[in-house]
């Protein structure tokens, strides 16, 4: 089975500057990562994936995660952040061509004015 | 194109009833699984339908169960509910090999 470790529950950060998330997986096999966001009183939204191919996935509004097999992470990162980047981030893991997905227990990024 | 859609948003229930949630994936969209979602347990796997067919199943106990119809919408039962079954329900629904899950907004369970 997979298991995905968040060790940071609360990040707090100043509006525009720099985030890092983190995330550890573990897996025996093949895995697609996926990081999720959730903004209250909703459900998840997919943020961005890793599937196959180049390592490093961007999302539409800035976000970057690298897929590093020998440290089994996939960091999730932005250069800047907004007031509206506050919410719980979820990163994912699954075994290869499945859809039962195993998450970590999410980071809250608290954007500070 | 709509969105995954579970009805009822909200609902409260008491200790021994039974509830039935309801998910509508997105249109051609033949994969609906189904999560909890707790402070305490953080997202958990329930099941996964595909084609009317449970083909994946998490760690639960047999009084959650669940069924997928010939137009891919799905439904879960919990029966004889319990305190801490209080969760955020989501559903989630993707198309066939890809691997990805949109998700539903979620139906609040209080159990009280």
């Amino acid at each position: 089975a997979q298991s995905v470790t968040q060790l940071d529950s609360q990040v707090p950060v100043f509006e525009e500057a720099p985030v890092e998330l983190r995330c550890n997986y573990s897996s025996s096999v093949s895995v697609y990562l996926f990081w999720y966001v959730q903004y209250p009183n909703q459900g998840l939204q997919l943020l961005l994936k890793y599937l196959s191919g180049s390592t490093l996935v961007e999302s539409i509004n800035g976000f970057e995660a690298e897929f590093n097999k020998s440290q089994t992470s996939f960091h999730l990162r932005k250069p800047s952040v907004h007031i509206s980047d506050t919410a719980e981030y979820f990163c994912a893991v699954t075994e290869t061509g499945a859809n039962n997905l195993f998450f970590g227990t999410g980071t809250r990024l608290t954007v500070i004015p | 194109k709509a969105g995954v859609t579970q009805t009822p948003r909200y609902l409260i229930k008491t200790r021994g009833q039974q509830v039935t949630l309801s998910c509508s994936p997105i249109s051609g969209h033949r994969s609906v699984s189904w999560y909890q979602q707790t402070p305490g347990q953080g997202l958990q796997f329930l099941f996964e339908y595909f084609s009317e067919t449970q083909r994946n199943k998490g760690n639960f106990p047999g009084r959650f169960s669940g069924r997928q119809f010939s137009n891919s919408r799905s439904e879960m039962n919990v029966s004889t509910l319990e305190l801490g079954d209080s969760a955020l329900y989501l559903c989630a629904s993707s198309s066939a090999g890809a691997n990805v899950l949109t998700f539903g907004a979620g139906s609040r369970l209080t159990v009280l």
